[in-house]
């Protein structure tokens, strides 16, 4: 069954230090989410690429995010510099269309020290 | 108020018993999503329904769009059932968004 990559899985960084996250989505999926989940809460949606084009970045904190996805295929997510309430599970999705379903990666746990 | 409330928060049952979680919703919908998270894991998505009632296995997903609600049910409940439980809506106004719920951990014990 075709699966959503994500890596790492995991990720310790330092404060100040930059981090980076990669999302393969499932062939064919033109609509591609970067997800940060705060530990007890539901999914917040940081991003969101139509093909190659961002369609939604409203809640991405600019200052220090930034997503890209050159090619409309795979996707980075980075993060310079770091913040201790960064840490999270950064999660990654990816649809055909909203109306055909979403599938999920596993996502990167980032803690910040 | 959140636009996708669930309930309740926290669950704990014994094995084989039977289980319902709530979803409400405020906005106007394409679809309802249930989806399970296991701890530390990703998201898997259970259903999606947009009416009536869908099956998979031991679980069963209803939907009753006048009233803006939705139910998950879990037949005979395993611990391997325990894990967070989300509920996320598809507006109408953009199919290709979804408004997540807080979720309901789920603990089964045997």
């Amino acid at each position: 069954e075709a699966e959503v990559a994500q890596s790492p899985r995991y990720k310790i960084t330092e404060k100040s230090q930059a981090v980076a996250f990669w999302c393969d989505p499932i062939s064919g999926h033109a609509t591609l989410y970067w997800y940060r989940q705060i530990l007890g809460q539901g999914p917040e949606l940081l991003v969101q690429f139509q093909d190659e084009s961002v369609v939604d970045d409203s809640q991405l904190p600019k200052d220090r995010f930034s997503a890209e996805r050159l090619k409309g295929v795979d996707s980075t997510l980075k993060i310079q510099p770091a913040e201790l309430g960064d840490s999270a599970m950064y999660l990654c999705a990816s649809s055909f269309s909203g109306s055909s379903g979403y599938t999920f990666g596993s996502g990167t746990r980032l803690t910040v020290v | 108020k959140n636009e996708v409330e669930q309930s309740p928060q926290n669950l704990t049952a014994q094995e084989g018993e039977f289980i319902t979680i709530n979803c409400s919703y405020s906005v106007g919908i394409s679809a309802l999503h249930w989806l399970q998270q296991h701890p530390g894991g990703g998201i898997v998505s259970l259903f999606m329904l947009s009416s009536g009632k869908k099956k998979h296995g031991r679980l069963i997903a209803t939907i009753n769009i006048q009233e803006k609600h939705s139910s998950l049910h879990i037949t005979a409940s395993h611990p391997r059932d325990s894990a967070v439980y989300i509920c996320a809506a598809a507006p109408a106004y953009n199919t290709d968004k979804l408004i997540f719920g807080t979720g309901t951990r789920l603990q089964v014990f045997p």
